[in-house]
């Protein structure tokens, strides 16, 4: 399947800093997720985007879909403890419906 | 409550001894997927079902079976477990009339294979 390049692959922030993490693709997609996961829970879909160059926020969350359609961006501002976990993109392609490729994950870890 | 859910959360077995990790959801979802997840490579799709008796192959489907006999349900089913099928397993599901890829996940099911 298509590869997805995720960085940093770990990031270790103090509470109250911003973090940026990024995706990249070597293939076009239509469709580009932010999800997290929390130890011992599966994934949580955090903000999704549908249009090359769009910008969404949720809460201290933004993300946006790359103007190429190959990468996309998530940063958080104003970290907090609660935010500890593993981030993760994922692309919607053209080939099947519903098909997602993951990401490896950028691994966040807050400190007071 | 709309949920995901997997049965059993944890299981350990030994090589060559069938198992089936069940996956069900309450929200109607057309779509199911079963993902197993391994250090440093994400999630990466085994098998995904657009409905009832509709099933593809994903990104890595060898040594593994589905079936989609009822709306709700997702089994996983492993005829012959190897040690390499040792994984963290998520079933995940979607209506047809939202975004596709808008997936919930269930909790996980985490698989050793001796």
């Amino acid at each position: 399947g298509q590869q997805l390049n995720q960085s940093p692959q770990s990031m270790f922030i103090q509470e109250g800093e911003d973090v940026s993490m990024n995706c990249t693709s070597s293939s076009i997609f239509n469709t580009w997720l932010w999800y997290k996961q929390d130890p011992g829970e599966g994934p949580v879909l955090l903000i999704a985007l549908y249009k090359a160059g769009e910008l969404t926020s949720n809460g201290r969350l933004t993300a946006q879909f790359g103007i190429t359609r190959k990468d996309s961006f998530l940063n958080i501002s104003a970290s907090i403890p609660s935010d500890v976990g593993i981030y993760f993109c994922a692309g919607g392609g053209t080939d099947s419906w519903g098909k997602l490729q993951f990401g490896a994950g950028t691994q966040v870890v807050v400190t007071p | 409550e709309a949920q995901v859910t997997q049965n059993p959360r944890y299981l350990i077995t030994v090589t060559g001894k069938k198992l089936t990790v069940t996956c069900s959801q309450n929200m109607n979802h057309e779509y199911m997927s079963w993902y197993r997840q391994d250090p440093g490579l994400g999630l990466r799709q085994i098998y995904y079902s657009m409905n009832v008796e509709v099933t593809d192959k994903g990104d890595v489907p060898e040594g593994y079976k589905v079936s989609r006999k009822e709306k709700r349900n997702f089994p996983l089913i492993l005829e012959s477990p190897s040690p390499n099928q040792t994984s963290l397993y998520f079933c995940a599901s979607s209506h047809k009339d939202t975004p596709s890829y808008e997936q919930y996940f269930g909790p996980g099911t985490r698989l050793t294979v001796t």
